[in-house]
């Protein structure tokens, strides 16, 4: 099925490790977003690319990295994992932006302990 | 600050009424409005779309309107259903932290039960 796909679906971290959090998709869509989602929280916006090649920061980029070499593969990177980082990761895409719906993937399930 | 405000309480609904959702944003100049739903332990779903320039917007049971003079959307679901059970979540486009001029930030969701 056509979709985001998010690998792994949970991951249990200790503190300072690293961990790449995979994301792909197969619709060609150009926007790709990473948000996390904290209980009774709002969707938080990590970093967003608007095309291979081409990445930016959102509203909470700290502790985090990514890279955008495909249109399909858009990768978050936690760098030396801190306890404030468990949360709910969750990978969209969408066409052209906000003009069009998002597709999100199922999410990662991260604690780090 | 911008700021977008659902309904943080449980809306409770009886089958077969209108169930009516609330999104109140300030400080935004949206050029879009996206509402999707969300159930426990899965990625949010997108519903509905609405621009500026559009009052209203119809598909099947789901209705949005848009009141930009208000700063609100209203989200209707007509004959509901248990099945209609979830979290569901306003969105809007621009914002400071929404990802550039096309990028969307959310609300915090309003969970709706609908009781058999």
């Amino acid at each position: 099925n056509a979709g985001v796909t998010q690998t792994p679906k949970f991951r249990i971290l200790k503190i300072g490790q690293s961990m790449t959090l995979q994301c792909a998709q197969d619709m060609n869509h150009n926007y790709m977003y990473w948000y996390r989602q904290d209980p009774g929280m709002g969707l938080k916006l990590i970093y967003y690319s608007v095309g291979a090649g081409i990445t930016d920061k959102g509203e909470v980029p700290n502790g985090y990295n990514v890279s955008r070499s495909t249109t399909e593969d858009f990768p978050l990177r936690l760098e030396l994992a801190a306890p404030s980082q468990t949360s709910v990761y969750f990978c969209a895409s969408s066409r052209t932006g906000s003009n069009y719906g998002y597709t999100f993937g199922s999410g990662t399930r991260l604690t780090v302990v | 600050s911008q700021k977008i405000e659902q309904n943080s309480e449980a809306l409770n609904i009886q089958e077969g009424k209108t169930a009516t959702l609330t999104c109140n944003y300030t400080n935004y100049s949206p050029a879009y409005l996206q509402w999707y739903r969300q159930d426990p332990g899965r990625g949010p779903v997108f519903l509905l779309l609405i621009r500026e320039n559009e009052k209203e917007k119809r598909k099947e049971r789901l209705k949005v309107t848009f009141d930009t003079t208000l700063k609100q959307s209203l989200f209707h679901i007509t004959a509901s259903q248990p099945a209609d059970s979830a979290t569901y979540l306003c969105a809007l486009a621009g914002g400071t932290f929404g990802g550039g001029a096309d990028g969307l930030t959310f609300g915090k969701g309003t969970h709706l039960i609908i009781q058999p």
